[in-house]
Protein backbone atom coordinates (compact mmCIF):
# COMPACT_ATOMS: atom_id res chain seq x y z
CA UNK A 1 0.00 0.00 0.00
CA UNK A 2 1.45 3.16 -0.88
CA UNK A 3 2.02 5.47 1.84
CA UNK A 4 3.35 9.03 1.42
CA UNK A 5 4.90 11.44 4.45
CA UNK A 6 5.40 14.82 4.83
CA UNK A 7 8.24 16.62 6.94
CA UNK A 8 7.28 18.94 8.64
CA UNK A 9 3.39 18.88 9.12
CA UNK A 10 3.74 22.24 10.78
CA UNK A 11 6.10 25.09 9.76
CA UNK A 12 6.55 28.87 11.22
CA UNK A 13 8.85 31.19 9.65
CA UNK A 14 9.62 34.65 9.35
CA UNK A 15 9.43 36.63 6.06
CA UNK A 16 12.87 36.80 4.26
CA UNK A 17 14.04 33.23 5.49
CA UNK A 18 14.39 29.90 3.33
CA UNK A 19 13.19 26.38 4.21
CA UNK A 20 12.90 23.17 2.68
CA UNK A 21 9.84 20.76 3.29
CA UNK A 22 9.82 16.96 2.31
CA UNK A 23 8.01 14.42 0.98
CA UNK A 24 8.47 10.50 0.85
CA UNK A 25 6.69 7.92 -0.48
CA UNK A 26 6.91 4.41 -0.37
CA UNK A 27 6.39 2.65 -3.53
CA UNK A 28 7.65 3.17 -6.94
CA UNK A 29 6.06 5.70 -8.66
CA UNK A 30 6.63 8.47 -11.45
CA UNK A 31 4.11 11.07 -10.94
CA UNK A 32 4.13 13.48 -8.03
CA UNK A 33 2.04 16.27 -7.07
CA UNK A 34 2.77 19.45 -5.51
CA UNK A 35 -1.03 21.36 -4.38
CA UNK A 36 -1.59 24.56 -2.20
CA UNK A 37 -4.79 24.96 -0.17
CA UNK A 38 -5.80 27.90 1.73
CA UNK A 39 -8.50 28.14 4.37
CA UNK A 40 -11.65 26.89 3.02
CA UNK A 41 -10.51 26.68 -0.86
CA UNK A 42 -10.09 23.57 -2.91
CA UNK A 43 -6.22 22.73 -4.08
CA UNK A 44 -4.39 24.39 -6.24
CA UNK A 45 -2.28 22.47 -8.60
CA UNK A 46 1.69 24.01 -7.99
CA UNK A 47 3.80 21.71 -9.77
CA UNK A 48 3.68 18.27 -11.33
CA UNK A 49 6.89 16.31 -11.45
CA UNK A 50 6.95 13.31 -14.02
CA UNK A 51 10.29 11.87 -13.57
CA UNK A 52 13.30 11.53 -12.22
CA UNK A 53 15.62 14.46 -11.67
CA UNK A 54 12.72 16.80 -13.14
CA UNK A 55 12.75 20.45 -10.87
CA UNK A 56 10.24 23.36 -11.57
CA UNK A 57 10.20 26.50 -10.41
CA UNK A 58 7.30 29.18 -10.02
CA UNK A 59 8.38 32.67 -7.94
CA UNK A 60 9.64 31.78 -4.31
CA UNK A 61 8.99 27.45 -4.89
CA UNK A 62 10.93 25.18 -6.48
CA UNK A 63 10.29 21.90 -5.99
CA UNK A 64 12.74 18.54 -7.29
CA UNK A 65 11.66 15.25 -7.47
CA UNK A 66 14.30 11.89 -6.84
CA UNK A 67 12.23 8.56 -7.63
CA UNK A 68 15.27 6.35 -6.80
CA UNK A 69 15.30 8.28 -3.08
CA UNK A 70 11.40 7.73 -3.41
CA UNK A 71 11.51 11.74 -2.41
CA UNK A 72 10.29 14.91 -3.37
CA UNK A 73 11.35 18.24 -1.85
CA UNK A 74 10.01 21.75 -1.69
CA UNK A 75 12.15 25.20 -1.21
CA UNK A 76 11.16 27.87 0.06
CA UNK A 77 13.51 30.73 -0.71
CA UNK A 78 12.94 34.30 1.05
CA UNK A 79 9.32 33.12 2.14
CA UNK A 80 6.92 36.28 1.96
CA UNK A 81 3.30 36.41 3.85
CA UNK A 82 1.53 35.59 0.67
CA UNK A 83 2.77 32.05 0.85
CA UNK A 84 0.84 31.05 4.69
CA UNK A 85 -0.88 28.25 3.57
CA UNK A 86 -1.37 24.31 3.62
CA UNK A 87 0.59 22.73 1.39
CA UNK A 88 0.38 18.90 0.09
CA UNK A 89 2.21 16.15 -1.83
CA UNK A 90 0.68 13.57 -3.83
CA UNK A 91 1.59 10.28 -5.26
CA UNK A 92 0.18 8.64 -8.05
CA UNK A 93 -0.30 4.85 -7.15
CA UNK A 94 -2.26 4.21 -10.56
CA UNK A 95 -5.10 2.48 -11.18
CA UNK A 96 -4.61 -0.36 -13.91
CA UNK A 97 -7.05 1.95 -16.48
CA UNK A 98 -4.65 3.84 -18.34
CA UNK A 99 -5.20 7.54 -17.74
CA UNK A 100 -6.82 7.54 -14.47
CA UNK A 101 -4.82 8.16 -11.01
CA UNK A 102 -5.01 6.96 -7.72
CA UNK A 103 -3.76 10.46 -6.08
CA UNK A 104 -2.57 9.15 -2.61
CA UNK A 105 -1.92 12.53 -0.47
CA UNK A 106 0.20 13.37 2.72
CA UNK A 107 -0.85 15.01 5.32
CA UNK A 108 -0.15 18.51 4.15
CA UNK A 109 2.20 20.74 5.79
CA UNK A 110 0.71 24.21 7.30
CA UNK A 111 2.84 27.11 6.94
CA UNK A 112 2.64 30.29 8.54
CA UNK A 113 5.13 33.08 7.00
CA UNK A 114 5.66 36.13 9.76
CA UNK A 115 6.00 39.27 9.35
CA UNK B 1 -12.00 28.89 -19.56
CA UNK B 2 -12.06 25.13 -19.88
CA UNK B 3 -13.18 24.53 -16.02
CA UNK B 4 -14.10 22.39 -13.06
CA UNK B 5 -17.82 23.37 -11.45
CA UNK B 6 -19.10 22.24 -8.70
CA UNK B 7 -23.08 23.04 -7.43
CA UNK B 8 -23.70 24.12 -4.77
CA UNK B 9 -20.88 25.98 -2.89
CA UNK B 10 -22.23 25.33 0.47
CA UNK B 11 -24.64 23.44 1.52
CA UNK B 12 -26.85 23.04 4.76
CA UNK B 13 -29.07 19.08 5.33
CA UNK B 14 -30.04 17.91 8.44
CA UNK B 15 -28.98 14.52 9.46
CA UNK B 16 -30.20 11.75 7.90
CA UNK B 17 -31.62 14.11 4.94
CA UNK B 18 -30.27 12.84 1.92
CA UNK B 19 -28.47 15.43 0.16
CA UNK B 20 -27.30 15.52 -3.84
CA UNK B 21 -23.84 16.92 -5.12
CA UNK B 22 -23.27 18.21 -8.69
CA UNK B 23 -19.80 18.73 -10.73
CA UNK B 24 -19.64 19.41 -14.32
CA UNK B 25 -16.70 19.96 -16.89
CA UNK B 26 -15.82 21.74 -19.65
CA UNK B 27 -12.64 20.05 -20.47
CA UNK B 28 -14.10 16.90 -21.85
CA UNK B 29 -11.82 14.69 -19.56
CA UNK B 30 -13.12 11.06 -19.26
CA UNK B 31 -12.24 10.37 -15.95
CA UNK B 32 -14.11 12.28 -12.56
CA UNK B 33 -13.34 11.95 -9.58
CA UNK B 34 -14.49 12.30 -5.60
CA UNK B 35 -12.79 13.26 -2.76
CA UNK B 36 -14.08 14.30 1.11
CA UNK B 37 -11.74 16.41 2.90
CA UNK B 38 -12.65 16.66 6.09
CA UNK B 39 -11.37 19.73 8.50
CA UNK B 40 -7.01 19.72 8.83
CA UNK B 41 -7.12 16.31 6.64
CA UNK B 42 -5.61 15.08 3.26
CA UNK B 43 -8.45 14.56 0.32
CA UNK B 44 -9.56 11.32 0.44
CA UNK B 45 -10.73 9.77 -2.69
CA UNK B 46 -14.23 7.88 -2.01
CA UNK B 47 -14.87 7.23 -5.98
CA UNK B 48 -14.05 7.76 -9.35
CA UNK B 49 -15.29 7.12 -13.17
CA UNK B 50 -13.38 5.54 -16.09
CA UNK B 51 -15.73 6.84 -18.72
CA UNK B 52 -18.88 5.01 -17.72
CA UNK B 53 -17.02 2.62 -15.97
CA UNK B 54 -17.33 2.98 -11.70
CA UNK B 55 -14.64 2.40 -9.11
CA UNK B 56 -15.38 2.58 -5.40
CA UNK B 57 -12.82 2.77 -2.71
CA UNK B 58 -13.16 -0.20 -0.46
CA UNK B 59 -13.35 1.75 2.60
CA UNK B 60 -16.20 4.80 0.95
CA UNK B 61 -19.39 4.01 2.49
CA UNK B 62 -21.89 2.72 1.59
CA UNK B 63 -24.17 5.87 2.10
CA UNK B 64 -22.29 7.62 -0.70
CA UNK B 65 -23.16 6.98 -4.34
CA UNK B 66 -22.21 8.48 -7.57
CA UNK B 67 -24.17 8.87 -10.95
CA UNK B 68 -22.20 10.09 -14.24
CA UNK B 69 -25.39 10.55 -16.50
CA UNK B 70 -22.79 11.82 -19.52
CA UNK B 71 -19.09 12.92 -19.83
CA UNK B 72 -19.99 16.42 -18.70
CA UNK B 73 -21.62 15.65 -15.47
CA UNK B 74 -21.28 13.16 -11.82
CA UNK B 75 -23.26 13.21 -8.93
CA UNK B 76 -22.34 12.28 -5.68
CA UNK B 77 -25.40 11.22 -3.34
CA UNK B 78 -25.94 10.58 0.16
CA UNK B 79 -28.10 9.09 0.89
CA UNK B 80 -28.38 9.80 5.02
CA UNK B 81 -26.15 12.30 6.18
CA UNK B 82 -24.40 12.00 9.28
CA UNK B 83 -22.80 14.40 11.46
CA UNK B 84 -19.42 12.78 10.28
CA UNK B 85 -20.14 13.83 6.93
CA UNK B 86 -19.75 17.13 7.40
CA UNK B 87 -16.82 18.21 5.17
CA UNK B 88 -15.44 19.84 2.15
CA UNK B 89 -16.29 17.28 -1.35
CA UNK B 90 -14.21 18.35 -4.03
CA UNK B 91 -14.59 16.50 -7.32
CA UNK B 92 -11.78 16.23 -9.97
CA UNK B 93 -11.86 15.35 -13.88
CA UNK B 94 -8.12 14.08 -15.79
CA UNK B 95 -8.12 12.89 -19.24
CA UNK B 96 -5.65 12.48 -22.17
CA UNK B 97 -5.72 16.34 -23.19
CA UNK B 98 -4.40 17.57 -19.66
CA UNK B 99 -1.54 15.11 -19.88
CA UNK B 100 -4.05 12.61 -16.82
CA UNK B 101 -3.32 15.68 -14.21
CA UNK B 102 -5.86 15.91 -12.14
CA UNK B 103 -8.24 19.16 -12.20
CA UNK B 104 -9.87 20.29 -9.17
CA UNK B 105 -13.38 22.61 -9.13
CA UNK B 106 -13.86 25.14 -6.48
CA UNK B 107 -15.45 22.30 -3.59
CA UNK B 108 -18.95 21.78 -2.08
CA UNK B 109 -18.31 22.67 1.65
CA UNK B 110 -21.71 20.58 3.01
CA UNK B 111 -22.60 21.03 6.72
CA UNK B 112 -24.86 18.26 8.34
CA UNK B 113 -27.00 19.24 11.11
Amino acid sequence: ELKVEQNPLFLSMQEGKNYTIYCNYSTTSDRLYWYRQDPGKSLESLFVLLSNGAVKQEGRLMASLDTKARLSTLHITAAVHDLSATYFCAVDGSYSQGGSEKLVFGKGMKLTVNP
Amino acid sequence: DAMVIQNPRYQVTQFGKPVTLSCSQTLNHNVMYWYQQKSSQAPKLLFHYYDKDFNNEADTPDNFQSRRPNTSFCFLDIRSPGLGDTAMYLCATSGWTGGYEQYFGPGTRLTVT
